[in-house]
């Protein structure tokens, strides 16, 4: 099993563009999570996913937007790219009702310039 | 929403003493508190977590507490190695399938 993939790795973007981070697992996990990561302000959850159909807010949601293209896979787009934007993204995927433990990705480092 | 404080920001301690991370909530339904360990340039893996339905749980050298009264726990480093030098998270949560609430995150260094 490769676990929870994201690709890229890393990107950079300028200002205004758009792209899309992808994020597959392979453990058929059901609920899947999309975090943000910056210096001091630990993981703070964008959207998640509880369920293939259904997508939610987390805490930080602006300037993001979700697609559960399936069961494995949680894509988080960026219409239009900011600065403030710079960050390294996390997904996560847990087996619902069969524990709490969240398995993380490897992880896209973003930079906008 | 919920909110998770964690202390301290930096812990520095010689390789073989103890380390202790402490984290405060908010939530009371909040009933998962899971501790991730994260190195430099990889991703959050979990060490240790606990249940609301109990007040400490043991594995090697790492012990977390948990005070739903008070609505704190805690994490226990013991005879702590170089090798635990590391950005530590607390996080709640209040069912399987909710999102995990993070604190800010201690960096632990560990000095031989």
């Amino acid at each position: 099993n490769a676990g929870v993939t994201q690709t890229p790795k890393f990107q950079v973007l300028k200002t205004g563009q758009s792209m899309t981070l992808q994020c597959a697992q392979d453990m058929n996990h059901n609920s899947m999570y999309w975090y943000r990561q910056d210096p001091g302000m630990g993981l703070r959850l964008i959207y998640y996913s509880a369920s293939e159909g259904t997508t939610d807010k987390g805490e930080v949601p602006n300037g993001y937007n979700v697609s559960r293209l399936n069961k494995r896979e949680f894509s988080l787009r960026l219409e239009s790219a900011a600065p403030s934007q710079t960050s390294v993204y996390f997904c996560a995927s847990l087996l619902r009702d069969k524990g709490f433990e969240q398995y993380f990705g490897p992880g896209t480092r973003l930079t906008v310039t | 929403g919920e909110n998770v404080e964690q202390h301290p920001s930096t812990l520095s301690v010689q390789e073989g003493d103890s380390a202790v991370i402490k984290c405060t909530y908010s939530d009371s339904a909040s009933n998962y508190f899971p501790w991730y360990k994260q190195e430099l340039g990889k991703r959050p893996q979990l060490i240790i977590d606990i249940r609301s339905n109990v007040g400490e749980k043991k594995d090697q050298r790492i012990a977390v507490t948990l005070n739903k009264t008070a609505k704190h726990f805690s994490l226990h480093i013991t005879e702590t190695q170089p090798e635990d030098s590391a950005v530590y998270f607390c996080a709640a949560s209040k069912n399987s399938g909710y999102a995990l609430n993070f604190g800010k995150g201690t960096s632990l260094l560990v000095t031989p």
